[in-house]
């Protein structure tokens, strides 16, 4: 069974940092692009970056750019986010999911997400 | 960016009625458009990609057209565990983007 599992949210102060795991199983994690998509309490969902199966290509949302920085061990099957200056608007579980195939694609596997809180 | 514009914001139907949602594209996104589940405090849960794809697993009560800016999503005849809020993301440029949600509510 395909498994993606987050860990490392919690509460931290504006202006902090905290960082993100998600390991993944079932699936031969170095294929696939992943993603990290975040949901504010009672709101949508955003996709906030990407990263290809090698991390030669990264994308960010603009209201996270150079802030996070999305990366991947394919050895330790983890993906992670590395967040810094961290402001209220980052509220949110951050969810990370994997393509439906190897060349990208929708997105068909989900972790239960971490919640992150960022408050004083 | 693209935006995604999803109607209605609610349906209020019944167990066994047809639901039928859309979801409009500011620009072409050809047929690079998935449909999302999510329910109370569960991740969203993929049903259709590609516009018109089950993903696997996906019960047959739900299909998928359209391209180009206009698709939708029926839902044959409702179950009990199909209320709940989808949402449909494009994924032809970056930054992906996600409409607002359509809430399927029981009447």
């Amino acid at each position: 069974e395909m498994q993606l599992v987050e860990s490392g949210g919690g509460l931290v102060q504006p202006g902090g940092s905290l960082r993100l795991s998600c390991v993944a199983s079932g699936f031969t994690f170095s294929d696939y692009w992943m993603y990290w998509v975040r949901q504010a309490p009672g709101e949508g969902l955003v996709c906030v970056s990407l990263i290809n199966f090698d991390a030669v290509i990264t994308k960010y949302a603009d209201s996270v750019k150079g802030r996070f920085t999305v990366s991947r061990d394919n050895a330790k099957n983890t993906l992670y986010l590395q967040m810094n200056s961290l402001r209220a608007e980052d509220t949110a579980i951050y969810y990370c999911a994997k393509s439906i195939a190897v060349a990208g694609g929708d997105l068909d596997v989900w972790g239960q997400g971490t919640m992150v809180t960022v408050s004083s | 960016e693209i935006v995604l514009t999803q109607s209605p914001a609610t349906l209020s139907l019944s167990p066994g009625e047809r639901a039928t949602l859309t979801c409009r594209a500011s620009q072409s996104v050809s047929r690079h458009l998935g449909w999302y589940q999510q329910k109370p405090g569960q991740p969203p849960r993929l049903l259709i990609y590609d516009a018109s794809n089950r993903a696997p697993g996906i019960p047959a009560r739900f299909s998928g057209s359209g391209s180009g800016t206009d698709f939708t999503l029926t839902i044959s005849s409702l179950e009990p565990e199909d209320f709940a809020v989808y949402y449909c993301q494009q994924r032809t440029v970056w930054p992906r983007t996600f409409g607002q949600g359509t809430k399927v509510e029981i009447k």
